[in-house]
């Protein structure tokens, strides 16, 4: 397997414009998680899925920021408009079944390190 | 809500000197605990897990970690570091019952002079 699946990896963008971060979990895992890691804040949970389905988009910022996932081999997270304070690495990451204490067990992609300018 | 807490930020020390990082959670009901690093440019990857069991669990690259229900830590140590040890490290808990929600801690960056 290919692991977790993110692009773009870099991504400089001007304040305004719309950003789109893109994932592929790992076949078969029911879980998709999207974070956000800065300096200040550390690695913040954004929103996860469950079987397609969010399940927590608590730590979504604001409106802004919106996530999907229309079927289990892709999701995007996406920011309109975007800010200077957006810029971040974006981490997606993937666990597998439901239940047992494996589900826990979190497999991250490369990260898209996002800037706006 | 779950917090995760390490302490240390930045850490510098020399190649086969011993380490410990140490980490405390909030939560009082059962947990799963883990540690993950990140090597620089690259994501987070598993270094160990507890479930349940032996309160000492060993990872990979020499790690190990010891679980302390009563102080709700779950320091992690290697006796002696290499250069390549150069990454940083987070802590991160579960709670065992309830969302699918893994609490990280803001992590410590280790830095290993050779």
């Amino acid at each position: 397997d290919a692991g977790v699946i993110q692009s773009p990896r870099h991504e400089v963008t001007e304040m305004g414009q719309e950003v789109t971060l893109r994932c592929k979990p790992i076949s078969g895992h029911d879980y998709l998680f999207w974070y956000r890691q800065t300096m200040m804040r550390g690695l913040e949970l954004l929103i996860y899925f469950n079987n397609n389905v969010p399940i927590d988009d608590s730590g979504m910022p604001e409106d802004r920021f919106s996530a999907k996932m229309p079927n289990a081999s892709f999701s995007t997270l996406k920011i309109q408009p975007s800010e200077p304070r957006d810029s971040a690495v974006y981490f997606c990451a993937s666990s597998p079944v439901a239940g047992g204490a494996w589900a826990n067990v979190l497999t991250f992609g490369a990260g898209s390190r996002l800037t706006v300018l | 809500a779950q917090s995760v807490s390490q302490h240390n930020h930045h850490v510098i020390l020399s190649e086969a000197a011993s380490l410990e990082l140490g980490c405390n959670y909030s939560y009082g009901g059962t947990v799963n605990l883990f540690w993950y690093v990140q090597y620089p440019g690259q994501h987070l990857q598993l270094l160990l897990k507890y479930f349940s069991g032996d309160p000492l669990v060993k990872g990979i690259k020499g790690f190990e970690a010891e679980f302390i229900k009563s102080k709700f830590s779950f320091n992690l140590r290697k006796p002696s570091v290499q250069w390549s040890d150069t990454a940083e490290y987070f802590c991160a808990v579960k709670e065992n019952y309830g969302n699918n929600r893994l609490a990280f801690g803001k992590g410590n960056q280790v830095v290993v002079i050779p």
